[in-house]
């Protein structure tokens, strides 16, 4: 079956601080992947996305993620955390050929900056 | 550019009534998906349209359908509401070459009692 896990419910970290979520997937063929950001009372917001190419892709507000095929791993990474970090993030994928896509997000993880 | 908006904002229904959504894709994108995301989980994707016909669909049973219009805005219809079906409904746009890439709109909580 195809799915995406975020294993953390949640991500503390310090601002300032390196900060990694995570994410894998399990998809047939070469998948597309995605993050996306939510604030509260809002919709989401795409950040970046890998599809071909090098395997580290840079995304908006300073994020990027790193993709690794062998580990089926799409990890969204930051050098340094900012407080405004603070939001609810998605990885997602997209399966399946013209015609018959499949969006498959993951549960979530809220990742909490702290001053 | 105005951005992907959705109406209504919130909906009360009773279980068994039928309900429409809608949603005005941003400029120019011609293809539209709809999620379903309940309290607490990610979105789960109900459908996509492109230029008019169904390009994808997740595990919802027929009573979720849909439709595009000509200018590209679409409604998601929901019959025999159940209570479980209770959620954020989520609209996104994209535009060709790049449709993977979705815009999403503010979304649409409906309770169904």
């Amino acid at each position: 079956a195809q799915s995406v896990a975020q294993p953390e419910d949640q991500v503390n970290v310090a601002e300032g601080n390196p900060l990694t979520v995570k994410c894998t997937y399990s998809v047939s063929g070469n998948p597309y992947l995605f993050w996306y950001v939510q604030y509260p009372n809002r919709g989401l917001q795409f950040l970046l996305k890998y599809i071909t190419g090098d395997n580290l892709v840079k995304g908006s507000y300073g994020f990027e993620a790193e993709f690794n095929k062998s580990q089926t791993s799409f990890h969204l990474k930051k050098p340094s955390a900012l407080v405004s970090d603070s939001a609810l993030y998605f990885c997602a994928v997209r399966a399946g050929l013209s015609g018959t896509y499949k969006y498959i997000f993951g549960t979530g993880t809220r990742l909490k900056v702290l001053a | 550019e105005t951005g992907v908006t959705q109406s209504p904002t919130h909906l009360i229904k009773t279980r068994g009534q039928q309900v429409t959504l809608r949603c005005s894709s941003q400029s120019g994108h011609n293809t539209v998906s709809w999620y379903q995301q309940a309290l607490g989980q990610g979105p789960q994707f109900i459908f996509q349209y492109y230029r008019e016909e169904e390009n994808g669909r997740g595990n919802f049973p027929p009573r979720f359908s849909g439709l595009q219009f000509p200018n590209y805005s679409s409604e998601l219809n929901v019959n025999a509401l159940e209570l479980d079906d209770s959620a954020l409904y989520l609209c996104a746009s994209s535009l060709p070459p790049n449709q993977e890439t979705q815009y999403f709109g503010p979304g649409t909580r409906l309770l169904v009692l």
